[in-house]
C-alpha cells in the first residue's frame, strides 16, 4: 500500500528564508508525487506534481521539489518565503492502479511566515 | 478558481438525518473525486467517478452514497448522520481521460457539514 508521511505538522520561518517542507513516500511501484496548498477557507490547488519524468520539479510560486528515489523522498522547497506563503502544505501520492487517480495525501504542514 | 464549484458552501444538521452534497467539475472534467477532511482523519479519498461510473471506492461507510449524473455532475449522500460526520467534505475534477493516475485534481471550495 502506498503512503507518504509528513516530517513536522508546524514549520515556521522568517520572510527571505529557505522553505523546506519534508515529505517521505511508501510505494511499491514507482509513485506519482504531488505537492497541494490550501489556503485558510479554501480548496486544495495543485503547486507540483512528479510523474516520473524530471527530478527535480519546477511548480508555482517560486516552489520545486526533488524526487530522490535512494531516500524516497519528495522535499518541497523555496528560496525565499513570503508572507503570503503562511497556508497548509499537503504532499500526496497517487494510489491507484492506470485508470484511477485516488490521492493519499500526508497529514499536512502549516507553514508561518513571520516578518 | 478552480472550477470546480461546490453547493451548498455550509451545512448544519441534526444526528440522524440525511444530507446531500452537490458538485460541479470543471468544464470538460470528465473524473468526479469525493474527499472528506477533518481533524482527525486528515484527508481521506472517499470515492472516484469516471464518466458516470463508478471507478475506485475509499474508506467511505456504508450510509454514504455518491452518484455521478449524465451531465457529470456529483452528489454526495450522507444518511443516519452522526456526530462524526462533520468535516470539509471536498469535491476535485480532473480530466480523466488516461484514466487518471497522473492526472492534475482540481478542488473545489468544499462543504462544511456541521452535525448537532
Amino acid at each position: 500500500a502506498q503512503s507518504v508521511t509528513q516530517l513536522g505538522s508546524h514549520v515556521s520561518v522568517s520572510e527571505g528564508a529557505l522553505v523546506l517542507l519534508r515529505c517521505n513516500y511508501s510505494s511499491s511501484v514507482p509513485p506519482y508525487l504531488f505537492w497541494y496548498v490550501q489556503y485558510p477557507n479554501q480548496g486544495l490547488q495543485l503547486l507540483l506534481k512528479y510523474t516520473s519524468a524530471a527530478t527535480l520539479v519546477k511548480g508555482i510560486n517560486g516552489f520545486e521539489a526533488e524526487f530522490k528515489k535512494s531516500e524516497t523522498s519528495f522535499h518541497l522547497t523555496k528560496p525565499s518565503a513570503h508572507m503570503s506563503d503562511a497556508a497548509e502544505y499537503f504532499c500526496a501520492v497517487s494510489a491507484g492502479s492506470g485508470n484511477t487517480g485516488k490521492l493519499i495525501f500526508g497529514q499536512g504542514t502549516t507553514l508561518q511566515v513571520k516578518p | 478558481d478552480s472550477g470546480v464549484t461546490q453547493t451548498p458552501k455550509h451545512l448544519i444538521t441534526a444526528t440522524g438525518q440525511r444530507v446531500t452534497l452537490r458538485c460541479s467539475p470543471r468544464s470538460g472534467d470528465l473524473s468526479v473525486y469525493w474527499y472528506q477532511q477533518s481533524l482527525d482523519q486528515g484527508l481521506q479519498f472517499l470515492i472516484q467517478y469516471y464518466n458516470g461510473e463508478e471507478r475506485a471506492k475509499g474508506n467511505i461507510l456504508e450510509r454514504f452514497s455518491a452518484q455521478q449524473f449524465p451531465d457529470l455532475h456529483s452528489e454526495l449522500n450522507l444518511s443516519s448522520l452522526e456526530l462524526g460526520d462533520s468535516a470539509l467534505y471536498f469535491c476535485a475534477s480532473s480530466p480523466g481521460a488516461s484514466g487518471g493516475v497522473t492526472d492534475t485534481q482540481y478542488f473545489g471550495p468544499g462543504t462544511r457539514l456541521t452535525v448537532l
